[in-house]
């Protein structure tokens, strides 16, 4: 079932802008996951936050979780058309026999 | 091998027939994950296997899906007396460790089941 939701749905952004995604869920986790899906391809893992963790870098990525508001956000700083893409937050719960609880994803579109 | 790999990539079905999807996890990698896919929106867990035996399968219909994943094979997921609701991409994702303990699953590039 859907953890959560993420927000917003859809973000077209100019080339070179931030781009922000939230997620929120409803358990408690074990940890939390960004993945990237490029059309017609499969999930490209990206970060893994865990519960006891508020900020996580990787390039021009950062992701912050607040398990107190069960919520994330992922930023993308300097955009490029290559990071357009879905992206998906998911959730490992302390007692979910780990599997990943998925959201509904943002599709971003980076304007050239 | 280093990646997870899916066969076939495109799969037609009538409805009524069946449709077997196959996956080869990424080598060294104990579990194995089945997600459905349906209209590019969230994934849907299906069922989990640590090597050969089932660990979680409270996402499957039980009544028309069946997996397996047995030594020296690739894992599969058989779909019997398929429906028009069963169009969708299958994903299959392995990973080391379960993922509780804190590892990303590594993602194959899915099989898409067309049913007519």
């Amino acid at each position: 079932s859907q953890q959560g939701e993420e927000d917003p749905q859809a973000l077209s952004i100019q080339e070179g802008e931030n781009a922000t995604m939230n997620c929120s869920y409803k358990t408690s986790i074990n940890n939390l996951q960004w993945y990237r899906q490029n059309s017609g391809r499969g999930l490209v893992h990206l970060i893994l936050i865990r519960s006891n963790e508020r900020e996580k870098h990787s390039g021009r990525l950062r992701v912050t979780l607040d398990t107190s508001k069960k919520s994330s956000s992922l930023l993308i700083t300097a955009s490029r058309a290559a990071d357009t893409a879905s992206y998906f937050c998911a959730t490992a719960g302390m007692d979910s026999n780990y599997q990943l609880i998925w959201g509904a994803g943002t599709k971003l579109i980076i304007k050239p | 091998g280093e990646e997870v790999a899916q066969t076939p990539k495109h799969l037609v079905r009538g409805e009524g027939q069946k449709a077997k999807l196959y996956c080869a996890p990424i080598k060294g990698h104990s579990y194995v994950f089945w997600y459905q896919q349906v209209l590019k929106n969230e994934f849907k867990f299906l069922i989990s296997f640590q090597n050969e035996n089932v660990f979680d399968e409270t996402g499957m219909p039980k009544e028309r899906f069946s997996a397996k994943c047995l030594p020296n094979s690739p894992c599969s997921l058989e779909i019997q007396a398929t429906k028009l609701e069963d169009s969708a991409v299958y994903f299959c994702a392995s990973s080391p460790y379960g993922t509780g303990g804190n590892q990303p699953q590594h993602f194959g590039d899915g099989t898409r089941l067309s049913i007519l």
